[in-house]
């Protein structure tokens, strides 16, 4: 499958613990994206990267979060000292650098937050 | 701050009835339109997009959608929806390649 993979698909922890993700964007995407979805709302962009540089963070990401993309491949994104506001679905997306802004999303991280 | 704004978070229709969702956004100058569906256990997918062109855009599985520049609207079309198109329906919006914003969705149940 050459599409963008997420790993875990499900995640459940404890209140205060910190949590990782991880997004493998299809191989020839340079730009990648990171996105929360909350039940009733569509995806609301959390950051942003083109190739290792990470170029636009929302303020919906506060300083207990924090994501990168080392050597331009994958991407991680950490969420530190977790809340129970922070239960929602991660979803990463990846877009070529050339034509137009297509993006390709995986099947999401689910975080649940106890 | 830019919106996008769907009309109807629940619809449902019966086989065979034709369909539209609505969608407007809230963006000055040129921007990029896109209709996401997701289906049940599945992950979001590229229904259609407009860039420029003709305003009225053909996507996957019969889907289209017109972009009317002065409503600001970009509305998901089907002349006869089938059982399978039961799916949550995602409108967003871009301006070059920056981020998408994303409506709130529209639930589709289709009965057969």
């Amino acid at each position: 499958d050459t599409g963008v993979s997420q790993d875990p698909r499900h995640k459940i922890t404890k209140r205060g613990q910190n949590v990782t993700f991880r997004c493998d964007p299809i191989s020839e995407h340079n730009r990648l994206y990171w996105y929360r979805q909350t039940l009733g709302q569509g995806p609301e962009f959390l950051t942003y990267f083109q190739n290792e540089a990470q170029l636009e963070k929302s303020r919906l990401l506060s300083d207990r979060f924090s994501a990168e993309r080392p050597k331009g491949s994958f991407s991680t994104l950490e969420i530190q000292r977790t809340e129970q506001g922070d239960s929602a679905m991660y979803l990463c997306a990846s877009s070529p650098d050339t034509g137009f802004n297509e993006q390709f999303f995986g099947p999401g991280t689910r975080l649940t937050v106890l | 701050a830019q919106s996008v704004s769907q009309h109807n978070h629940h619809v449902i229709l019966s086989e065979a009835a034709s369909l539209e969702l609505g969608c407007n956004y809230s963006y000055g100058g040129t921007v990029n339109l896109f209709w996401y569906v997701q289906y049940p256990g599945q992950h979001l997918q590229l229904l259609l997009k407009y860039f420029s062109g003709d305003p009225l855009v053909k996507g996957i599985k019969g889907f289209e959608a017109e972009f009317i520049k002065s409503k600001f609207s970009f509305n998901l079309r089907k002349p006869s929806v089938q059982w399978s198109d039961t799916a949550e329906y995602f409108c967003a919006v871009n301006k070059g390649y920056s981020t998408l914003t994303f409506g709130k969705g529209t639930m589709l149940l289709v009965s057969p």
